[in-house]
């Protein structure tokens, strides 16, 4: 199957700074990649598309200027989480898919916890 | 708006027992994709099984098995003979439109016990 491979796995930073989390398709190329985030016992909720050489398309109540993504090749993807707060402590997920409607291709996920 | 319910949050049973998760969803598009993803704790998710809003035939894989039913918008996956290792969230998942954005629902947790 695909691979989908996101770094780092966990990251613990400090209050006030900035965390970068890298997603990419390794055997294939993706126009688009998700980027999702879980808290503990809960769903996944999207948070935002990623279009490689385009803006962002942010969900509704997700900041923009909070969560920074660039999708700068057909491979990479990645989500910054600027002047990061305990509350954005979570799990963050990406995922891509080969082609429409076929099935999402997870990373591993991010474990964030700011201190 | 699409939406995706699972009702049960955390299902218990003993090993080699069978256990059926229920998946409803809604949505006002014709063309759909439903997925169901396993969860276990190291938290990656593994895809289970994709289908189309075309295709309602059911599946068997092994010991999972799935029924979708367009009529009551359902879904539903079961594991037969559950062992330890089935032990994880599972979520049930739907795109519209083929845009491969997922809404998910909030999940089963099953455990198994040995």
């Amino acid at each position: 199957g695909a691979v989908v491979s996101q770094h780092p796995s966990r990251v613990i930073c400090k209050s006030g700074t900035s965390v970068k989390i890298e997603c990419r398709s390794l055997d294939f190329q993706a126009t688009t990649m998700f980027w999702y985030r879980q808290f503990p016992k809960q769903s996944l909720m999207l948070m935002a598309t990623s279009n490689e050489g385009s803006k962002a398309t942010y969900e509704q109540g997700v900041e923009k200027d909070k969560f920074l993504i660039n999708h700068a090749s057909l491979t990479l993807s990645t989500l910054t989480v600027t002047s990061a707060h305990p509350e954005d402590s979570s799990f963050y997920i990406c995922s891509a898919s080969k082609r429409r409607g076929t099935e999402a291709f997870f990373g591993q996920g991010t474990r964030l916890t700011v201190v | 708006a699409q939406k995706v319910t699972q009702a049960q949050t955390e299902i218990s049973v003993v090993e080699k027992e069978d256990v059926t998760l229920d998946c409803v969803y809604e949505t006002r598009d014709t063309t759909y994709y439903l997925f169901w993803y396993k969860q276990p704790p190291s938290g990656e998710l593994v895809f289970l099984i994709r289908r189309n809003s075309f295709d309602e035939q059911n599946e068997i894989s092994g010991r999972y098995s799935w029924n979708f039913q367009k009529s009551t918008s359902s879904f539903n996956f079961t594991i037969t003979a559950s062992q330890v290792v089935d032990s994880a969230v599972y979520f049930c998942a739907l795109s519209e439109g083929g845009n491969n954005r997922l809404a998910f629902g909030k999940g089963n947790q099953v455990v198994v016990i040995p």
